[in-house]
């Protein structure tokens, strides 16, 4: 099984700040990586997939990059609407699997 | 519009079953793998189960193997989660979602087994 590992846990971070997130795999999945977003109480959004391709109606200001197993998550300039949990999850092949998760934080 | 809807959880004694349901609809149910991913309360992500567009092919987490079957009911546009034997640990809110990175998600449903 592919685990991915998240860093950090836990961001402090103000609007406007520029946010980096990393994920790391345990194995190559080429560039098989989205990242997701999730609120309190509801469920996750899909913002980045194929490790750089932003999903339809998701604000520039995030972008992704990497490939093989090392990847980052990058929110450009922190809005008010960005305090969530951010994933990565991997798919290379039928078996998912997700990092641990990051909450960025006031 | 895409929409999933999950539906089927409740309290279940430790021991015991549960289904659970998808209804999709707003795109071409038949067409994408669908999948199960579940979360503990105040914890991540986990995938449970996958199925392909046809049924076909079928994958299982090891916390789920043996205890678990997936189907889907082209014709309905649903998928299910049959779950038995249940444990604390499957404690959790149960998200359908479509294709392999999980592009849309239903608002979950959740199952409690308590005694």
């Amino acid at each position: 099984d592919i685990q991915m590992t998240q860093s950090p846990s836990t961001l402090s971070a103000s609007v406007g700040d520029r946010v980096t997130i990393t994920c790391r795999a345990s194995q190559n999945i080429n560039s098989w990586l989205a990242w997701h977003q999730q609120k309190p109480g509801k469920a996750p959004k899909l913002l980045i997939y194929k490790a750089s391709s932003l999903e339809s109606g998701v604000p520039s200001r995030f972008s992704g990059s990497g490939s093989g197993t090392e990847f980052t998550l990058t929110i450009s300039s922190l809005q008010p609407d960005d305090f969530a949990t951010y994933y990565c999850q991997q798919y290379n092949g039928y078996l998912l699997s997700f990092g641990g998760g990051t909450k960025v934080e006031v | 519009q895409v929409q999933l809807v999950e539906s089927g959880g409740g309290v279940v004694q430790p021991g015991g079953s549960l289904r659970l349901s998808c209804a999709a609809s707003g795109f071409a149910f038949s067409a994408y793998d669908m999948y199960w991913v579940r979360q503990a309360p105040g914890k991540g992500l986990e995938w449970v189960a996958v199925v392909s567009y046809d049924g076909r092919s079928k994958y299982y987490s090891e916390s789920v193997r043996g205890r678990s079957t997936i189907s889907r009911d082209n014709s309905r546009s649903t998928l299910y989660l049959q779950m038995v034997s249940l444990r604390d640990a499957d404690t959790a809110v149960y998200y359908c979602a479509r294709r392999n990175y999980l592009d849309w998600w239903g608002q979950g449903t959740l199952v409690t087994v308590s005694s």
